[in-house]
């Protein structure tokens, strides 16, 4: 199946601070959806971004998928970023998800 | 659009009892998705469904899990007998005609004692 490589595992942020989360995956792919889980458990759709560039607020995303990788962007973090977020991929079919990148941002 | 909607949201139950987890998707999208969610493991797909249909039942652990969708509006995942291994939480996921992307309903968190 696909690999899904996400980095930095776990993630300290001072609030107001800039992130960047990367995403590899071995394979081409139709899909690529970035998710966050809340404290909650719930996974919320951050970005649908097979290729190309998306923003949505303070967070946005870049995926090339001919070099098979996505970038999520979180621009002036806040306390609520915190979770665990998700890159998934997949062609017709479930998605392969990475382990994820822990976040938590610090007032 | 309520979303997708599971039941139970929680469910706690003995070792060796059947354990029935349901899931509604969202009006007019044509494929269901089940996941599992443990530490070890992570994210993982069991089954998917294309119009009622089960197309990739790989991800199924074992003969003890079971998925039905006997309507367009309607999906179970049975697990007979239950195993303090299947602890986890289940997730549910739908996805339209019109594009790949997926959403997930709030899923049901199992204890299996």
């Amino acid at each position: 199946g696909i690999q899904v490589e996400q980095s930095p595992p776990d993630l300290i942020l001072q609030e107001g601070a800039n992130s960047t989360l990367r995403c590899n995956f071995s394979d081409s792919v139709n899909n690529l959806q970035w998710f966050h889980q809340n404290p909650w458990g719930q996974l919320i759709n951050l970005f649908y971004i097979p290729s190309g560039t998306k923003q949505n607020g303070r967070l946005s995303a870049t995926t090339v998928a001919t070099e098979r990788y996505s970038l999520l962007y979180i621009s002036s973090s806040q306390t609520t970023d915190s979770g665990v977020y998700f890159c998934a991929v997949g062609r017709r079919g479930g998605l392969a998800f990475g382990k994820g990148n822990q976040v938590v941002v610090i007032p | 659009d309520a979303g997708v909607i599971q039941s139970p949201r929680h469910e706690v139950t003995e070792m060796g009892q059947e354990v029935t987890l349901r899931c509604k998707p969202i009006s007019g999208h044509n494929s269901l998705f089940w996941y599992r969610q443990t530490m070890m493991r992570g994210l993982e797909l069991l089954i998917y469904f294309n119009n009622n249909v089960p197309i990739d039942d790989s991800g199924m652990p074992e003969d003890r899990f079971s998925a039905k969708m006997p309507n367009a509006s309607f999906s179970t995942l049975k697990i007979q007998p239950s195993e303090p291994r299947d602890s986890a939480v289940y997730f549910c996921a739908s996805e339209g005609t019109n594009s790949y992307e997926q959403y997930f309903g709030p899923g049901t968190r199992l204890t299996v004692t």
